[in-house]
């Protein structure tokens, strides 16, 4: 997996409740990315981060908090979870987007009941 | 329209076939293109990328782009039983920061 590690690996939590997750890598890329992945839907970008302090939105931000600040690490935080934020998240990784490779975690699952 | 388009599937071949995934795609400014392979509950694995049109070849899987179409495709010969998983097309640009994406195509290979 590239040296990326995701945690939790999964997740069960209640509506309503702060979750937050966490990406960590040893490859020193500059860029890192938050994913959700769903049945229909495919990968679908919700944060990234171009460097340390420096993100942006992507296709679904709404209820989604991101944080860098350190190269190596990339918190995806859901300020009040709601059942529609179940789903598989996966961190990614690339060096440069020019570059072509992008490098997924193993995921988290998380349910929000 | 979505950017990137793919068939779900699922497809299901025989082992020892040869198998076809494609993806098509509309930003004519797509430069670099990729396959990833996803085993279930895993996380997808980089199998290839290329860079504009052309071939690449990698042991038993050839990509291939064909821009002026908006085409790619993804050939695998030989096919095993451990092939059977989720293929996700995905392209970027040479500026910009962000990844595109197909649905995937789950194919299955039987023994």
């Amino acid at each position: 997996d590239a040296g990326i590690t995701q945690s939790p690996r999964h997740k069960v939590t209640e509506t309503g409740t702060p979750v937050t997750l966490r990406c960590h890598q040893t490859e020193n890329h500059r860029y890192m990315y938050w994913y959700r992945q769903d049945p229909g839907h495919g990968l679908r970008l919700i944060h990234y981060s171009y460097g340390v302090k420096d993100t942006d939105k992507g296709e679904v931000s709404d209820g989604y908090s991101v944080s860098r600040s350190k190269t190596e690490d990339f918190l995806l935080t859901l300020e009040s979870a709601t059942s529609s934020q179940t789903s598989v998240y996966f961190c990614a990784i690339s060096e440069s987007v020019g570059q072509g490779e992008q490098y997924f975690g193993p995921g988290t699952r998380l349910t929000v009941t | 329209q979505k950017e990137v388009e793919q068939d779900p599937g699922p497809l299901s071949v025989p082992e020892g076939a040869i198998v076809s995934l494609n993806c098509t795609y509309s930003n004519s400014a797509f430069q670099y293109f990729m396959w990833y392979r996803q085993y279930s509950r895993k996380g997808p694995e980089l199998l290839m990328y290329t860079y504009s049109s052309g071939n690449k070849e990698d042991g038993r899987f050839t990509a291939q782009v064909d821009k002026s179409s908006k085409y790619i495709s993804l050939f695998i010969r030989d096919s095993q039983p451990s092939d059977s998983a989720t293929y996700l097309c995905a392209m970027n640009l040479l500026t910009g920061n962000q990844f595109y994406f197909g649905t995937g195509t789950s194919l299955t290979v039987i023994p």
